[in-house]
């Protein structure tokens, strides 16, 4: 069956670092890759999009790479900062669909200062 | 330009009652989703409606559940004869693609909170 997986233990970096996510999806071939901000009580707030034809996207701090081979997405926040702490979730979109999104379960991200 | 607008925020229901979700897109978007997010899961893709159609419900269970997107007005969830595992948080969103496409970002709304006591 289809799954996306992203790391279910909270990552605890030190503000100016770089945070790197991970996304990993099996039994899936999606044509475009998201991702999303989530603060405690919000709903998701849409960061970037990259095709699968991409190798790299990139957006101010923000940095996504998309690897079909490994079948992995890695998102990066350079320069962190507390204000950047929340949950961060990757989605999938399939070539054929109907734009809905099918989520990993996000990785939750503390920024100290 | 109002982004997503959800109503209510918290909507607490006794077992067996009704629970109605409303959900107002962004202007100018006509392509509208639902997701629902249990505690401690991820957020799970529900129904997928333009104006007057429902496109995918692939997501709805099969019971209880259904959803519309009239000519006018908001689109509504609607959960009939809840139970306690029917409370979550359910979240909509709308987007601006001609076919829902899937290279359109999609806008959420700040969610409902559905308590079933």
């Amino acid at each position: 069956s289809q799954k996306i997986e992203q790391n279910s233990e909270a990552l605890n970096i030190q503000e100016g670092k770089t945070a790197t996510l991970t996304c990993n999806y099996t039994n899936y071939s999606p044509a475009y890759l998201q991702w999303y901000r989530q603060d405690p009580g919000r709903g998701p707030v849409f960061l970037l999009l990259i095709r699968e034809n991409e190798k790299e996207k990139r957006k101010e701090r923000l940095k996504v790479t998309f690897d079909t081979t490994l079948k992995q997405s890695l998102f990066h926040i350079t320069a962190s900062q507390p204000a950047d702490s929340a949950t961060y979730l990757c989605a999938l979109v399939g070539s054929s669909n109907t734009g809905k999104l099918i989520f990993g379960q996000g990785t939750t991200l503390q920024v100290k200062p | 330009n109002a982004g997503v607008m959800q109503n209510p925020r918290h909507l607490v229901r006794r077992r067996g009652q009704e629970a109605r979700l409303r959900c107002s897109p962004m202007k100018g978007h006509s392509h509208v989703y639902w997701y629902r997010q249990l505690p401690e899961e991820g957020l799970k893709f529900m129904v997928y409606l333009q104006k007057e159609n429902i496109i995918d419900e692939s997501g709805m269970p099969k019971e209880r559940f259904s959803a519309e997107f009239p000519k006018e007005g908001p689109s509504i969830l609607r959960i009939q004869q809840v139970v306690r595992g029917d409370s979550a948080a359910y979240f909509c969103a709308s987007s601006p693609g001609l076919a829902g496409g899937p290279d359109y970002e999609q806008y959420f709304g700040p969610g409902t909170r559905l308590t079933v006591t």
